[in-house]
């Protein structure tokens, strides 16, 4: 059975920094792509940004360019997104997925 | 960037009935590959997204199959053939074909009645 499972979400001030991680399970983590995904509360879906699961390739939203970072580790069947200069509109729940796959999500409030 | 539009933003269907929820894309999406990206998720109330369809019509397993996608080009249709109560939620189109950015439609409200 596959399981993503997203962890680092909390609360945070605006600028701060956190890192959000998720650790997938029953899934090969060697090829395909990966995806940050986030919803603001009451909001919609928005890509936030993927990679490819050798590193090979990475994207991340134009508007968050600069802020958020994308990472995985293979050997841990394991995917990061490093996000600082927090803004209160980062909001979100911020999930982690392959596309057809989709974890619980990890909420990070970003608030002073 | 490519721009997702659903249609309706929200509707009530009475059990047993069909629903339909309309997606528009800016433009076409098919891939130069032939394949049309297109997907469609389902958000249940405080659940993840979850996928049912994906390249227009392919039913992810688990999916029901009074559930079903068409379309082509720039118009898409999901499409339920009697609503049941645990077909509530929020539905998603989302175009996979000009990334990035993934983008993804405004939601549809599925209310049963």
């Amino acid at each position: 059975e596959v399981q993503l499972m997203e962890s680092g979400g909390g609360l945070v001030q605006p600028g701060g920094s956190l890192r959000l991680s998720c650790v997938a399970s029953g899934v090969t983590f060697t090829n395909g792509w990966m995806s940050w995904v986030r919803q603001a509360p009451g909001k919609g879906l928005e890509w936030v940004a993927n990679i490819k699961q050798d590193g090979s390739e990475r994207y991340v939203l134009e508007s968050l360019k600069g802020r958020f970072t994308i990472s995985s580790d293979s050997a841990k069947n394991s995917l990061f997104l490093q996000m600082s200069g927090l803004r209160v509109d980062d909001t979100a729940m911020y999930y982690c997925t392959t596309g057809s796959y989709w974890g619980h999500g990890t909420l990070v409030t970003v608030s002073s | 960037e490519v721009v997702m539009t659903q249609s309706p933003n929200s509707l009530a269907v009475t059990l047993g009935q069909p629903a339909s929820i309309s997606c528009r894309s800016s433009q076409s999406l098919v891939h130069t590959d032939g394949s049309t990206y297109l997907n469609w998720f389902q958000q249940r109330p405080g659940q993840s997204p979850r996928r049912l369809i994906y390249k227009v019509s392919n039913r992810d397993p688990g999916v029901p199959d009074r559930i079903s996608g068409s379309g082509s080009g720039t118009d898409f249709t999901l499409k339920i053939s009697r609503v049941e109560a645990e077909d509530a939620g929020v539905y998603y189109c989302m175009q996979g074909t000009h990334w990035p950015p993934y983008t993804f439609g405004q939601g549809t409200k599925l209310e049963i009645k």
